[in-house]
């Protein structure tokens, strides 16, 4: 059964780094998206791409987060500089169409220190 | 105001009890689409069910059944005949549309289910 594959499952950087997190989206899917859930809090939506732009993006969603497709299969999620509130579960999710269901991928852990 | 309430934020059940997860929603869209995932322990997040505005038949699949009443504004899920298994935090949501001919997902806090032997 297709999946959407997101790696590395377990990020740990520096405070101040920058870290690139990838999602494999299931391959007739359109429509692209992040979102984080900070321990034990809800699952915030960050950013959702289609036809290879930002369709809206959060208020989290500030500068120093970018989202890219740069081959056709992969979705990346980079922050440039990371703080300690960063530290979140990042799910990637992808939809063939409109009005389907979304199908998420296993998450990354990003731990900043 | 778009947002998802899970009032319930943990429940806790003996093996074979029947369980309600309780989510009421809010939305000034006519069109939307709620759904119910699952995040077990091992932290991914798991479809359930996604159920559209104008579709109020309830539904039931093995042991999951959900009912959406749209005079309330509620989707609620319940679980017969639970078990350890299901231990689990289970999300609603309201997909919207948004800005870029899109849609995204609005999520409520989460309910904690735990079942006990």
């Amino acid at each position: 059964e297709p999946e959407v594959t997101q790696t590395p499952s377990h990020q740990v950087t520096q405070m101040g780094q920058e870290v690139i997190l990838r999602c494999v989206p299931i391959s007739n899917h359109l429509y692209f998206y992040w979102y984080r859930q900070i321990l034990g809090q809800k699952v915030e939506f960050l950013v959702s791409f289609y036809n290879n732009e930002i369709s809206e993006k959060s208020e989290i969603f500030d500068d120093q987060f970018s989202v890219e497709r740069p081959d056709g299969s992969n979705f990346t999620l980079k922050i440039r500089s990371t703080k300690l509130e960063d530290s979140a579960m990042y799910f990637c999710a992808s939809r063939q169409g409109f009005n389907t269901e979304a199908f998420f991928g296993q998450g990354t852990r990003l731990t900043v220190v | 105001a778009q947002k998802v309430t899970q009032a319930q934020t943990e429940i806790s059940v003996v093996e074979k009890e029947d369980v309600t997860l309780d989510c009421v929603y809010e939305t000034r869209d006519t069109t939307y689409y709620l759904f119910w995932y699952k995040q077990p322990p091992s932290g991914e997040l798991v479809f359930l069910i996604r159920r559209n505005s104008f579709d109020e038949q309830n539904e039931i699949s093995g042991r999951y059944s959900w009912n959406f009443q749209k005079s309330t504004s509620s989707f609620n899920f319940t679980i017969t005949a639970s078990q350890v298994v299901d231990s689990a935090v289970y999300f609603c949501a309201l997909s919207i549309s948004n800005a870029g001919n899109n849609r995204k997902l609005i999520w409520g806090l989460g309910t904690s289910l735990a079942v006990n032997p």
